[in-house]
């Protein structure tokens, strides 16, 4: 079966430093990938999303992933942190192929920014 | 409507009683998940309707908690005897390509 994991239940991050979340996943063949966000008080937002091709996957907020099957992972990164990005990142991951099986979410890691 | 709906936005019961919470989803969208979101905490899966597949309710906590989708559209979610630990926020969300497409959620709150 697919699971996630996001080893990091909680990071502090001063604003304007660079960012990385880390996802790692399990799967048997190449999955469909997802970040999603939730900020305090708000409902879950999508991030990005890597189906295919190019492994670096550009999403909104001016977030990226990297697809990486060597490590199967899919960390999510931001060059320069705003006191906005503060909420809790999701990773996802789903099946490449019709059928049945469906989505699974990582325990998320709660994002906290300091001035 | 252009995303998913539900109701109610907030619930407040007694415990002991049943709710039922309804998730509107996406018209065109086959796959339908609910979700569970306690206070602080993440995403505790419930179950997952996909087309006329059987659904999968491996999330479900236990028998008090049940689902259905009806002509393969509106959700409902019941939850009977409700007890304390049910208090959280309840999560729909629809499904196109895997991609989810969440609601606002029902706020729970069982006294």
């Amino acid at each position: 079966a697919q699971s996630v994991t996001q080893p990091d239940i909680h990071i502090t991050v001063s604003e304007g430093a660079s960012l990385e979340l880390r996802c790692n996943y399990s799967y048997g063949a190449t999955p469909y990938l997802f970040w999603y966000v939730q900020s305090p008080g708000q409902g879950l937002q999508l991030l990005l999303k890597y189906f295919s091709g190019d492994t670096l996957v550009q999403g909104i907020k001016g977030f990226e992933a990297e697809f990486k099957r060597s490590q199967s992972s899919f960390n999510l990164r931001k060059p320069s942190v705003h006191w906005s990005d503060a909420a809790e990142y999701f990773c996802a991951v789903g099946p490449n192929s019709g059928g049945y099986q469906k989505v699974t979410f990582g325990t998320g890691t709660k994002l906290q920014v300091i001035p | 409507g252009a995303g998913v709906s539900q109701s109610p936005s907030n619930k407040v019961t007694e415990k002991g009683k049943d709710v039922e919470l309804r998730c509107d989803p996406i018209s065109g969208h086959t796959a339908l998940y609910w979700y569970r979101q306690s206070l602080g905490q993440g995403l505790e899966f419930l179950i997952y309707f996909q087309g006329n597949s059987a659904p999968d309710k491996s999330g479900l906590p236990s028998d008090r908690f049940s689902a259905e989708r009806t002509g393969g559209s509106v959700s409902t979610l019941t939850i009977q005897r409700t007890q304390q630990e049910d208090s959280a926020v309840y999560l729909c969300a629809s499904s196109f390509l895997q991609e989810q497409f969440f609601g606002p959620g029902t706020r729970l709150t069982v006294l």
